[in-house]
């Protein structure tokens, strides 16, 4: 079992829907949360992240974090088709920082 | 620097030689970690130092993988009889305390070819 799991898609959207991400980890203990985007070709890029339980909004953002579950997604409202990326799910469990292998979303105008 | 330094940005080398990648980390920050991203999205940890000590080595292959971060120079990663699987983009990223609750700022990679 990985560490840190995530739906590799493709996930396509409707530019201006709701594109909802999702991402489970294994390890009870993990610490913080992080959502990365990497644009094809580039690097990552922190985008969000979360360390308590609930959800944290920042301007289209939302990651939302349920550790009894162990999970945490990222919405994106009013999806654009620049927000067409692969979106990383990374893990702090204190001892290591593990990513997820991304899901590969597209906005479609 | 406001950001981590990666060079070279492209690296050709032929299967058996010698590879050398850089890493300035960000100013400030004492944490530098080394991923490998072979496929698209599969990142995988390698090596991380705090300050100039290794801080958790047990991604690094052990036969021809090494790294260093020593002081007032730029973090090395080393790659030894380099293989055609070594081809892959090496990020490295900095975090200004160690991994607990700090997030970490990317460079913009190094692509290995190995032909």
């Amino acid at each position: 079992q990985k560490e840190v799991e995530q739906n590799s898609g493709p996930l396509s959207v409707p530019e201006g829907a709701i594109a909802s991400l999702n991402c489970t980890y294994s390890d009870r203990g993990s610490q913080s949360f992080f959502w990365y985007r990497q644009y094809s070709g580039k690097s990552p890029e922190l985008i969000m992240f979360i360390y308590s339980n609930g959800d944290k909004e920042d301007g289209r953002f939302t990651a939302q974090l349920n550790k009894a579950s162990q999970y945490v997604s990222l919405l994106i409202r009013d999806s654009q088709p620049s927000d067409s990326a692969t979106y990383l799910c990374a893990v702090n469990t204190g001892n290591q920082f593990y990513f997820g292998t991304g899901t590969s979303l597209t906005v479609i105008p | 620097g406001e950001e981590v330094a990666q060079t070279p940005k492209h690296l050709v080398r032929g299967e058996g030689q010698k590879a050398k990648l850089y890493c300035a980390p960000i100013k400030g920050h004492s944490y530098v970690f080394w991923y490998q991203q072979v496929l698209k999205n599969e990142f995988k940890f390698l090596i991380s130092f705090q300050n100039e000590n290794v801080f958790d080595e047990t991604g690094m292959p052990k036969e021809r993988f090494s790294a260093k971060c020593l002081p007032n120079s730029p973090c090395s990663l080393e790659i030894q009889a380099t293989k055609l699987e070594d081809s892959a983009v090496y990020f490295c990223a900095s975090s200004q305390e160690g991994q607990r609750n700090q997030p970490q700022h990317f460079g913009d990679g190094t692509r290995l070819s190995i032909l």
